[in-house]
């Protein structure tokens, strides 16, 4: 089944600096790639996703890219603020479309983000 | 904007005995997952739920978990004899349908189980 490693497990920027969190994937069959965020003690957020057709995709202060070849998939985010501090997941839905069935998604460990302002 | 909400959002219960997690999916949503993350790991599937019946499950979801989707709202979970080991965040998640660009998996809030 998929495995997802990502990396690293804790990231220190200052205000204004970028940050990239990476991930890699093993299953070439996967073809979505969602990245979440979560504030402490609150849900899961879906910031951003990326599905295998396209190698990169931006919203505003935050892009995503793909590499198929080597299956990795990265976060970044630019000029960051520090509501920006929390704890990204990486994950790769399982199976290839179409999606007949549950397409479960599997995470990464998580990388907690700290923006010092 | 429709929110996935469980309840309750702490559970403390004794080795041994049953519990039972509830869900209220997005409203139109089609695809359920029940999640868990133990503290300070990864976020992990346990089960999906798709037209009232478990369409995949993790070697993690054994004979003493059950889902089932008793009307139209509810998505429980129950551990029928839990174990120190189930000690964990328990997240619902629920999808639109199977169709492309509706992929995304919306997260309830959680529930944390402590089993003592």
């Amino acid at each position: 089944g998929e495995n997802v490693e990502q990396h690293p497990s804790t990231l220190s920027v200052q205000e204004g600096d970028s940050a990239v969190i990476k991930c890699t994937y093993s299953d070439s069959a996967s073809n979505y790639f969602p990245w979440y965020k979560q504030e402490l003690g609150k849900r899961p957020q879906l910031i951003i996703d990326i599905r295998s057709n396209v190698g990169e995709k931006k919203d505003q202060r935050i892009a995503v890219t793909l590499n198929k070849t080597a299956k990795h998939f990265s976060l970044h985010i630019t000029e960051t603020q520090p509501e920006d501090s929390a704890v990204y997941f990486c994950a790769a839905r399982e199976g290839a479309w179409p999606m007949e069935y549950g397409n479960k998604l599997v995470f990464g460990a998580g990388t907690i983000l700290r923006v010092k302002s | 904007e429709p929110e996935v909400t469980q309840t309750p959002s702490h559970q403390v219960t004794q080795m041994g005995q049953e519990v039972i997690l509830r869900c209220v999916p997005i409203s139109n949503h089609l695809y359920f997952y029940w999640y868990r993350q133990i503290l300070g790991q990864k976020v992990e599937f346990l089960v999906s739920f798709y037209n009232n019946e478990i369409s995949e499950k993790s070697e993690i979801f054994d004979d003493q978990f059950s889902v089932e989707r008793p009307d139209g709202s509810n998505f429980t979970l129950k551990i029928r004899s839990t174990k120190l080991e189930d000690s964990a965040m328990y997240f619902c998640a629920s999808r639109l349908a199977g169709l492309l660009y509706q992929e995304t998996q919306y997260f309830g809030p959680g529930t944390r189980l402590l089993v003592l």
